[in-house]
């Protein structure tokens, strides 16, 4: 169906807490990304994956951590939440091979840190 | 510092009306272009992908151009309507592969009105 699915779509947390956002895709994507959006900015990459185990930093990973166990599920958790912490979070999918073929995202998982 | 600039920062177009928006970039190799259309609230959708060093595309009321020496590009919508209302995103990738960068515009909020 080539869809990339985040869960939940909504999360608030307080200060410390833990914090588990979870991508789908059912197209097969190796490659599988961590994005978060912040008003006035563009999009600033976390974490890439490219493939299950192979994970390796954006330009933010401070505070962030992933899992890819599967290939087609991608979480970031966030242990401890922090104020700043509170953005539009985006997960997207694409070939390893093909960034100029397709590439996927999912609605964004708004996460509120009070 | 950033390295995609999009223009204007916001457009407020009557549904019919043709409209421009910029993209200047400074990044380094600049792969391709891509354009992205996101609705409030929603993820990024694809509208095209820029190559050529000079490319043109054309997507139905969208066409796009990329000038690589220019290190600029054009996204063209044709009698715009009120569905058009969303932000656009301008991004380039500095490889052809998920082993390179993509480099995210702030966006340029385009509201069509009635």
């Amino acid at each position: 169906d080539m869809k990339v699915t985040q869960m939940p779509r909504y999360l608030i947390k307080r200060m410390g807490e833990n914090v588990l956002l979870e991508c789908g895709q059912d197209m097969s994507h190796e490659t599988m990304y961590w994005y978060r959006q912040d008003p006035g900015l563009g999009l600033q990459l976390i974490y890439i994956s490219y493939d299950v185990d192979s994970n390796s930093e954006g330009d933010i990973p401070k505070g962030y951590r992933v899992s890819r166990k599967k290939r087609e599920h991608f979480s970031l958790i966030l242990d401890s939440a922090k104020t700043n912490q509170t953005s539009v979070y985006f997960c997207a999918s694409s070939f390893t091979g093909g960034h100029t073929g397709q590439l996927y995202f999912g609605e964004g998982s708004k996460l509120t840190v009070l | 510092k950033t390295q995609v600039e999009q223009s204007p920062q916001s457009l407020v177009v009557r549904q019919g009306e043709n409209c421009v928006l910029q993209c200047n970039y400074s990044v380094t190799p600049d792969n391709h272009l891509r354009w992205f259309k996101q609705d409030t609230g929603k993820g990024l959708v694809s509208l095209t992908v820029l190559v050529d060093q000079k490319d043109k595309t054309s997507n139905g009321r969208y066409s796009a151009t990329l000038d690589k020496d220019a290190k600029h590009s054009t996204l063209h919508i044709t009698a715009t309507l009120l569905d058009d209302t969303a932000t656009y995103i301008c991004v380039v990738g500095d490889r052809g592969s998920a082993l390179g960068r993509l480099h995210f515009g702030a966006g340029t909020q385009l509201i069509v009105i009635p």
